[in-house]
């Protein structure tokens, strides 16, 4: 049971926009950063967003992040083929004194 | 260009102890605010965040494996190992060495982990 609630599963035909919660507690989202991650098929999770709303260099500006009190929520905007990935969010969580994840959620492109 | 490799055994017995080491470049652990971690993803499951030492040795531990865990650095060879004692086949996940960013130097803790390692699959069984 991960301490980030996300829903399992999302999908979206492509070309249209998706979104993925994460919803957590005043000791983690509520008043820390969060960040996103991508995890394509077979390889090593890929920051996507951090401090909320920025993106690395590199990651296009489809991908975008908010935070609304004690939940997080990525955004995909004209979505592709290559998107079909878990994707993770993550925070500090002050309770435990340690990062927590989400459970993770599976984009499928229909 | 930061890079970091996970290297150590893919199988190890019940009740052993495994020792993974994480040999990374492109950074310092003695600059101020530089933070690794191991985080671990067991088959088809999700991420699940291990441990963090800071460049000034502070350590940060799971509170749900604090106990079997220890962390430790060498700066002049740039790696950091993470021991973990008396491992079970719930253990069998892949580990990842991962660099820390953000954060604010002994006032707020890193904010996300922005470089991975490839990760190392580790399996538990007899």
């Amino acid at each position: 049971q991960s301490v980030l609630t996300q829903p399992p599963s999302v999908s979206a035909a492509p070309g249209q926009k998706v979104t993925i919660s994460c919803s957590g507690s005043s000791s983690n989202i509520g008043n820390n950063y969060v960040s996103w991650y991508q995890q394509l098929p077979g390889t090593a999770p890929k920051l996507l967003i951090y401090d909320i709303i920025k993106r690395p260099s590199g990651i296009p500006d489809r991908f975008s992040g908010s935070k609304s009190g004690t939940s997080a929520t990525l955004g995909i905007t004209g979505v592709q083929t290559g998107d079909e990935a878990d994707y993770y969010c993550a925070t500090w969580d002050s309770s435990l004194s340690g990062w927590v994840f989400g459970g993770g959620t599976k984009l499928t492109v229909l | 260009q930061i890079t970091l490799k996970e290297s150590g055994p893919t199988l190890v017995k019940p009740t052993q102890t495994l020792t993974l080491t994480c040999t990374f470049s492109g950074f310092s652990l003695s600059t101020t605010g530089a933070g690794v971690a191991w985080i671990r993803q067991p088959p088809g499951k999700a991420l699940e965040w291990l441990t963090l030492i800071y460049w000034n040795d502070d350590k940060r531990y799971s509170r749900s494996l604090k106990t079997r865990l220890t962390i430790t650095k060498d700066t002049s060879k740039n790696q950091v190992v993470l021991r973990m004692t008396n491992m079970d086949p719930v253990d069998t996940a892949t580990y990842y060495c991962v660099h820390g960013g953000g954060g604010l130097a002994m006032v707020r803790e890193i904010d996300y982990f922005d470089y991975w390692g490839q990760g190392t699959q580790v399996t538990v069984s007899s």
